[in-house]
């Protein structure tokens, strides 16, 4: 089955610096990616998706994610961050006609 | 509002009781999934349908826990005979299945229903 990993349960950035939030996936054949968001109490909201037509993907409220097949990775990031980015993040993999498997997610922090 | 709907939302209950939750999909949503998230986990999966078929089960999904789908529209999730461990937020999501560009099976999720055992 798909594996999914998220490097650090925890990111705290300052309002206005750089968010990154790493994944990483193992599979010889890349499957479709996706990154979740998850408000408190809330159900998992998608932010964006690899499906190989584009290797540099864009979603909501500015994030987005670049696929690298080499390192078998699709890192999130927002270039500037916004108090209303606090929210627990989740990478997940879908491998043709299969389930999607989560990572165990990153709870992003920002301080004013 | 047309999103997957979730029932009930909260849910107490004493060990060894038997609860149910419900999950009404996207109309258009012919795959129903169903997944368990604990507190800093993601979400495991447990079971999943294409129509009223359940096409693949969770080892997490022991004896004490049954889905259905019956008219491949609203699923209901059953545990029995509740443990402490069972404690968790249940959600449910449906997608399309995976068809190409178009299609690529994405989960819309639902609001969850969390469970407490006490």
């Amino acid at each position: 089955a798909q594996s999914v990993t998220q490097l650090g349960s925890h990111v705290s950035v300052s309002e206005g610096a750089l968010v990154l939030l790493r994944c990483n996936y193992s599979s010889s054949v890349p499957p479709y990616l996706f990154w979740y968001v998850q408000y408190p109490n809330q159900g998992l909201q998608l932010l964006l998706k690899y499906t190989s037509a584009a290797t540099l993907v864009k979603g909501i409220n500015g994030f987005e994610a670049e696929f690298k097949k080499s390192e078998t990775s699709f890192h999130l990031t927002k270039p500037s961050a916004h108090m209303s980015d606090a929210a627990e993040y989740f990478c997940a993999a879908l491998r043709y006609n299969n389930d999607m498997r989560f990572g165990a997610g990153t709870r992003l922090t920002v301080k004013p | 509002d047309t999103g997957v709907s979730q029932d009930p939302r909260h849910k107490i209950t004493k060990r060894g009781q038997n609860v149910t939750f419900r999950c009404d999909p996207i109309s258009e949503h012919n795959r129903l999934y169903w997944y368990r998230q604990t507190l800093g986990q993601g979400p495991e999966f447990l079971t999943y349908f294409q129509n009223e078929a359940q096409l693949e089960k969770s080892r997490l999904l022991s004896d004490r826990f049954s889905a259905e789908r019956p008219k491949g529209s609203f699923s209901t999730l059953e545990i029995q005979r509740t443990e402490q461990g069972d404690s968790a937020m249940y959600l449910c999501a449906s997608s399309f299945p995976v068809t190409g560009i178009s299609n690529t099976g994405e989960l819309f999720f639902g609001e969850g229903s969390r469970l407490t055992v006490l």
